[in-house]
């Protein structure tokens, strides 16, 4: 299974803050990563699809970059709505694994 | 507007079947480059993917679980079944579906809000 390893765990930022999250796919898996938001008692949503696509509907704020074994996530500019617990999945190769997750709480 | 519920029991004994029901509106699964997936999260734990079936009816099995699963739609009734045999403490978890899109790739666009699953005798 190709292993998902993202960073940081959790943080805590202030609205209007930019954010970033990584994400490191343990081979490479070219841009077939994507990115959600899972909030509690919530479906979880996608984000970003193809590494740099942003879902119809997600506010221009998230954006996604990278491509091979190294992704990034970011916020430009926080806002309250954004706390929950960010994944990244790959969908390159069977089966489809996620990160841990990256828990983002708003001071 | 697109939804998916989960259903099926709270409360599993161990060596006991699950069998779990997703069923879904506002989209079709008798289409190509589609499909619904079946995704757990143990408590504490990272999202872990179990199983898969397309719009053509291929299906896709986590390895390490084949053996137990076994995932089937109801395109009539817009349903997909995902059955788990020989449950175990360790397959306590929250259990969501998810509809799958094939675009650059594939990802799950639209979510259940999962149902908890505990495994307990």
């Amino acid at each position: 299974d190709i292993e998902m390893t993202q960073s940081p765990a959790s943080l805590s930022a202030s609205v209007g803050d930019r954010v970033t999250i990584t994400c490191r796919a343990s081979q490479s898996i070219s841009s077939y990563l994507n990115w959600y938001r899972h909030k509690p008692g919530r479906a979880p949503e996608v984000l970003i699809y193809a590494a740099s696509s942003l879902q119809r509907g997600v506010p221009s704020r998230f954006s996604g970059s990278g491509s091979g074994t190294d992704f990034i996530l970011t916020i430009s500019s926080l806002q309250p709505d954004d706390f929950g617990t960010y994944y990244c999945q790959q969908s390159y190769s069977i089966p489809p694994t996620f990160g841990q997750g990256t828990k983002v709480e708003i001071k | 507007q697109i939804t998916l519920k989960e259903s099926g029991p709270t409360l599993v004994k161990p060596t006991q079947t699950l069998t779990l029901t997703c069923t879904f509106s506002g989209l079709s699964l008798s289409t190509n480059g589609v499909g619904v997936g079946w995704i757990r999260q143990p408590p504490g734990k990272a999202l872990e993917w179990l199983a898969l079936v397309y719009g053509n009816d291929d299906k896709r099995y986590r390895p390490s679980l084949k053996t137990r699963l076994t995932i089937s739609k109801d395109t009539s009734r817009n349903q997909v079944v995902l059955i788990m045999t020989n449950m175990d403490p360790a397959d306590t978890a929250t259990y969501y579906c998810a509809h799958l899109k094939l675009v650059l790739g594939e990802v799950f666009d639209y979510w259940g809000q999962g149902t908890r699953v505990t495994v307990s005798s």
